[in-house]
């Protein structure tokens, strides 16, 4: 069974400063990870995924992730903050099954931007 | 460019009536998937769907029913509704198979459910 962990519920950064959002994984197969993004009111949206290429993932807005094997994690991160950073950030594992995925989701970290 | 679609973004129902979640997607995906939110919890899958008329249980299926007659359109149905199902509901889209993007799901902007 795969499973997810979002080390922080909040992070609180100010406006220019560096994002590190924390997740780590299980997964009995070579997983997908994910990150989504949720912005107040809004659906969720694909940031960046992994899928066994490069394990340095570049993302939309600035977000890059680091596959890392060895210590199961897949942190997020961001040089420098900006308020419209501000939203509830979702880290994935998925399984491709018989055609159809079967995805893990996190609990989720909400990050705050302060000016 | 809207690619999915839920019908209703804010619903108040009382307890015991029968509610329709529609949610349509026009990008052509197999897969179809219905979610809810709750702060906390993170996303928990209800049921999905792989191909019109077909369905899965996901992790908390209880209370709920699907249907999918036509590929573009999935429905979540709570037969009588109940206050521990107020939440936010969002449906979700992939491609089937090993494709690149299989495992990529589009989501609409969500359904927020509130139960009297």
């Amino acid at each position: 069974a795969q499973s997810v962990t979002q080390l922080d519920s909040h992070v609180s950064v100010s406006e220019g400063t560096p994002v590190l959002l924390r997740c780590n994984y299980s997964s009995s197969y070579s997983p997908s990870l994910f990150w989504y993004v949720q912005h107040p009111n809004k659906g969720l949206q694909l940031l960046l995924k992994y899928t066994s290429a490069a394990t340095l993932v570049k993302g939309i807005n600035g977000f890059e992730a680091e596959f890392k094997k060895s210590e199961t994690s897949f942190h997020l991160t961001k040089p420098s903050a900006h308020m419209s950073d501000a939203a509830e950030y979702f880290c994935v594992v998925s399984d491709l099954v018989k055609g159809y995925s079967t995805l893990t989701f996190g609990k989720g970290t909400m990050l705050l931007v302060s000016p | 460019d809207v690619k999915v679609t839920q019908s209703s973004r804010y619903l108040v129902k009382r307890t015991g009536e029968k509610v329709f979640l529609e949610c349509v997607q026009d990008m052509d995906h197999e897969n179809m998937f219905w979610y809810r939110q709750d702060p906390g919890l993170g996303l928990r899958l209800i049921y999905f769907s792989y191909d019109v008329k077909m369905k899965e249980k996901g992790d908390i299926p209880e209370g709920y029913s699907v249907s999918r007659e036509k590929k573009e359109r999935f429905s979540l149905i709570l037969e009588s509704a109940s206050t521990n199902q107020t939440s936010m509901y969002l449906c979700a889209s992939s491609l089937w198979g090993t494709r690149a993007g299989a495992n990529v799901l589009t989501f609409g902007a969500g359904s927020r459910l509130t139960v009297l």
